[in-house]
């Protein structure tokens, strides 16, 4: 298997861009992470599903943060519009069922001018 | 390349005990280290974060220590409650790269 698979690895937009994130995830894992990194606040956690239905959306910073996970190989994070702040790493990671492990994609570098 | 080490991999305790857990990594230039808990069928929860400038983080009943130079880093857990087990990762930022130790499977008994 190839691992998590997130794309684009880098992206650089202007301010009020909408961005958009992809993560295909290990072929037979239930769990569907997003995370966040950044050198301030380490890295957190903004969503995740499970069996493609979102169960915790808590660490979603605000109405801009957006995602979706029509189906089982496939999930977008979304920004719109996007701020300089937004600046970060994005990390897809996905889990089988037990939900004990977590496999951690290569993330994307985000950057908004 | 950095690699983190946990240690114990599983660690049980009666309710009430004080505890540490143990982080060793190999390359000191971090900038960053992290604590984490993992419950079953949820994301990783932050816990606390030290930036390499700093010698430790407290937050409640939790304290995190870092020494560089040595490699290492400390999660102290005082008056221990079975709502704390979990298993627990830390994980280390350099470079560019983020790297997880295997974790502490914590088991907290009534």
């Amino acid at each position: 298997d190839a691992g998590v698979i997130q794309s684009p690895r880098h992206e650089v937009t202007e301010m009020g861009q909408e961005v958009t994130l992809r993560c295909k995830p290990i072929s037979g894992h239930d769990y569907l992470f997003w995370y966040r990194q950044t050198m301030m606040r380490g890295l957190e956690l903004l969503i995740y599903f499970n069996n493609n239905v979102p169960i915790d959306d808590s660490g979603m910073p605000e109405d801009r943060f957006s995602a979706k996970m029509p189906n089982a190989s496939f999930s977008t994070l979304k920004i719109q519009p996007s701020e300089p702040r937004d600046s970060a790493v994005y990390f897809c990671a996905s889990g089988p069922t037990g939900g004990n492990e977590q496999f951690f994609g290569p993330g994307t570098r985000l950057t908004v001018l | 390349k950095q690699e983190v080490t946990q240690i114990p991999a599983a660690l049980s305790v009666p309710e009430g005990e004080n505890l540490v857990l143990n982080c060793s990594f190999t390359d000191s230039a971090i900038y960053n280290l992290q604590w984490f808990r993992q419950d079953p069928g949820k994301g990783l929860t932050s816990l606390l974060l030290i930036q390499s400038s700093q010698r430790e983080q407290t937050s409640g009943r939790l304290n995190a220590s870092l020494d560089k130079s040595s490699g290492r880093s400390t999660l102290y857990i005082a008056a221990s409650q079975p709502g704390d087990s979990a298993t627990y990762l830390c994980a280390v930022h350099n470079n560019n790269d983020m790297r997880f130790g295997a974790g502490t499977r914590l088991t907290v008994k009534p």
